[in-house]
């Protein structure tokens, strides 16, 4: 079983909708991370997370600790936001080094 | 600032020839890693670096050798090009300590016929 789970793992939406994508993962963690990766290959950090919920823009990220659990919500999607969303980990166990554990991404794409 | 550079930016290679992927940074970022990104999986780290004059193994280490030649450089190195080496390479940094933001290269396509 893989230590952190993305779903969907493909979104089509129309422009305008509200979208969400969701990150569960196994482990014990220090911190979270949402990527963008587009589609040109580039991967960009979104968002770091210990607690709570953060804004940037349209973009909202929160989780929640005790349920091992983050979401990434977009609100009026816009085509320009099609991309790859990766949740990464960094896990607090011994000898993880702090190093980050991946999900295989959420390939998301708006249409106009 | 250019952040992190890859060189090359896609190479094909014929099993068993060997090559060197070079990274550099100008952010003056302690930590420095390779990973692969391969269809249907997520990124999976081969090495990182976490400070300068050293490194280690990742999850995927095999068939793969690195130098940290600076605290800007960090290259990567297959001696003995194999098929299933075949994916993309990002390269990344980070300042040092658990959790920091890390900052991707444009990633480097080989293909290993």
């Amino acid at each position: 079983k893989n230590e952190v789970e993305q779903s969907p793992q493909n979104l089509t939406a129309q422009e305008g909708e509200f979208i969400t994508i969701n990150c569960s993962y196994s482990v014990g963690i220090s911190a979270l991370h949402w990527l963008q990766q587009h589609p040109g290959g580039g991967i960009v950090s979104l968002f770091m997370l210990s607690s709570g919920k953060k804004k940037h823009g349209r973009l909202i990220a929160t989780i929640n600790i005790q349920e091992k659990h983050s979401s990434l919500h977009i609100t009026a999607s816009h085509p320009r936001d099609s991309a790859v969303y990766i949740c990464a980990v960094i896990p607090n166990y011994g000898g993880s080094q702090g190093n980050l554990i991946f999900g295989k991404g959420t390939k998301l794409s708006v249409k106009p | 600032n250019a952040g992190v550079t890859q060189t090359p930016k896609f190479q094909v290679l014929k099993t068993g020839q060997s090559m060197t992927l070079q990274c550099a940074q100008d952010m003056n970022h302690n930590s420095m890693y390779w990973y692969r990104q391969d269809p249907g999986m997520g990124l999976r780290l081969i090495y990182y670096s976490a400070s300068e004059g050293t490194t280690d193994k990742g999850e995927v280490p095999n068939g793969y050798n690195v130098s940290r030649l600076n605290k800007r450089e960090f290259s990567l190195r297959l001696e003995s090009a194999a098929p299933s080496q075949t994916s993309v390479y990002f390269c990344a940094s980070s300042d040092w300590g658990r959790g920091r933001t890390q900052y991707f290269g444009p990633g480097t396509r080989l293909l290993v016929l």
